[in-house]
This record gives C-alpha cells, sequence and structure tokens, in this order.
C-alpha cells in the first residue's frame, strides 16, 4: 500500500533557527513529489515539484531536496511568516491521483 | 484572475439534508478535484475529472456525487448529509495532473452537519 509519512508532525522555531521537515514514502513508481504550504483557513499552496533522486528546487529560505525514499524540506533562517502547515505529496507513475502526507505544521517565534 | 473559487465558505446541515458545493475556475484547466480535510487524516481525494463529461472516483466516495458539464464547473453533491461528513471540502484544479503538479486549492467550504 502506498504511504507518505510526515515528520515532525509540529515543529516550533526560533526567528533564524534553521531545521528540516522530513516526508518518507513507500510507492511503487513515483511519478512527481510536490511540496505545498497550508496557512489556517486557507487552501493548500503550490511550492515545488521534485521528479528523480538528486533533484533540488530553492524558493527564498525554502529548499526541497528529494532521494529514493524520502524528501527533505530545509528552512533556512525561517522568519514568522514562514509559520504555516508543509504537505508533502505524491503522483504515482500509473493514474491521475494525488497521496497526501498529514503535513508538519511549523510556527516561527519571533 | 479569479483563479478557484467556492461557495458557499461555511454550511451548517441537519442530518438527511443534501446540498451541492459549488467550484468555478476560470483558468481553463481540464483537471479538477474533490478533497475533504478531517483533523490527523490529510487530504482524501473523493472525486476528480479529467474533463468534461468525465468524472471518476476517488479515495472517499460514498455519499457523494459530482458531474462535470462544463470545463469551468465541478459542483459536489452531498445526497444526504450524515454527521461523518462534517469537514473542511477543497475544490482544486490543474492544467494537466502528469505535467507539473501544480494544483490551485480554492478557499474552501467548511461544513458542518448536526
Amino acid at each position: 500500500e502506498d504511504q507518505v509519512t510526515q515528520s515532525p508532525e509540529a515543529l516550533r522555531l526560533q526567528e533564524g533557527e534553521s531545521s528540516s521537515l522530513n516526508c518518507s514514502y513507500t510507492v511503487s513508481g513515483l511519478r512527481g513529489l510536490f511540496w505545498y504550504r497550508q496557512d489556517p483557513g486557507k487552501g493548500p499552496e503550490f511550492l515545488f515539484t521534485l521528479y528523480s533522486a538528486g533533484e533540488e528546487k530553492e524558493k527564498e529560505r525554502l529548499k526541497a531536496t528529494l532521494t529514493k525514499k524520502e524528501s527533505f524540506l530545509h528552512i533556512t533562517a525561517p522568519k514568522p511568516e514562514d509559520s504555516a502547515t508543509y504537505l508533502c505529496v505524491l503522483i504515482k507513475a500509473a493514474g491521475n491521483k494525488l497521496t497526501f502526507g498529514g503535513g508538519t505544521r511549523v510556527l516561527v517565534k519571533p | 484572475n479569479a483563479g478557484v473559487t467556492q461557495t458557499p465558505k461555511f454550511q451548517v446541515l441537519k442530518t438527511g439534508q443534501s446540498m451541492t458545493l459549488q467550484c468555478a475556475q476560470d483558468m481553463n484547466h481540464e483537471y479538477m478535484s474533490w478533497y475533504r480535510q478531517d483533523p490527523g487524516m490529510g487530504l482524501r481525494l473523493i472525486h476528480y475529472s479529467v474533463g468534461a463529461g468525465i468524472t471518476d472516483q476517488g479515495e472517499v466516495p460514498n455519499g457523494y456525487n459530482v458531474s462535470r458539464s462544463t470545463t469551468e464547473d465541478f459542483p459536489l453533491r452531498l445526497l444526504s448529509a450524515a454527521p461523518s461528513q462534517t469537514s473542511v471540502y477543497f475544490c482544486a484544479s490543474s492544467y494537466s495532473i502528469g505535467g507539473s503538479g501544480e494544483q490551485y486549492f480554492g478557499p474552501g467550504t467548511r461544513l458542518t452537519v448536526t
């Protein structure tokens, strides 16, 4: 059975304190892995797509990486506006369905 | 562009009532989908559509119906509401699920069934 597990469930950081979020997965035939950000009371917002092991994507203070079994979202020198829930999402090579992880809630304190 | 719009934002139903959640997008996206989000469960796919006239079931389709008569609209119908359907519902669209995978989500509908 396909599984996406995100850890930790929650993360409290001081402003400027860098950290990493983990997304581990088991899926037969991965087409792509996506990271989304979700603010309270809003829909998820697309951040990155990763297709193959070794691939990296960056956007401001965020950097996403992919291996054959997991993906990391690194937050460098976070600011309070980086507080959100970060979702890891997979799509298999066959089919049109996305599989969502449970998310990591990040709180950055000033 | 308005993006993906959903109405209503909040709704309270009594058990057994029916209603339709509306979703519209103005980006000419072929792929549209409905998800529900429950605490501790992540987002789960209810139904999806790869184009006008084509729909398919997702992970949790029971109790919900969909149709896609136009590219722009993808309504979700609750046939006979149950307390287990209390959730936040998100509609999403994308140009191609197999392309960038970038989905645009609406703001959500918070539904309570009493």
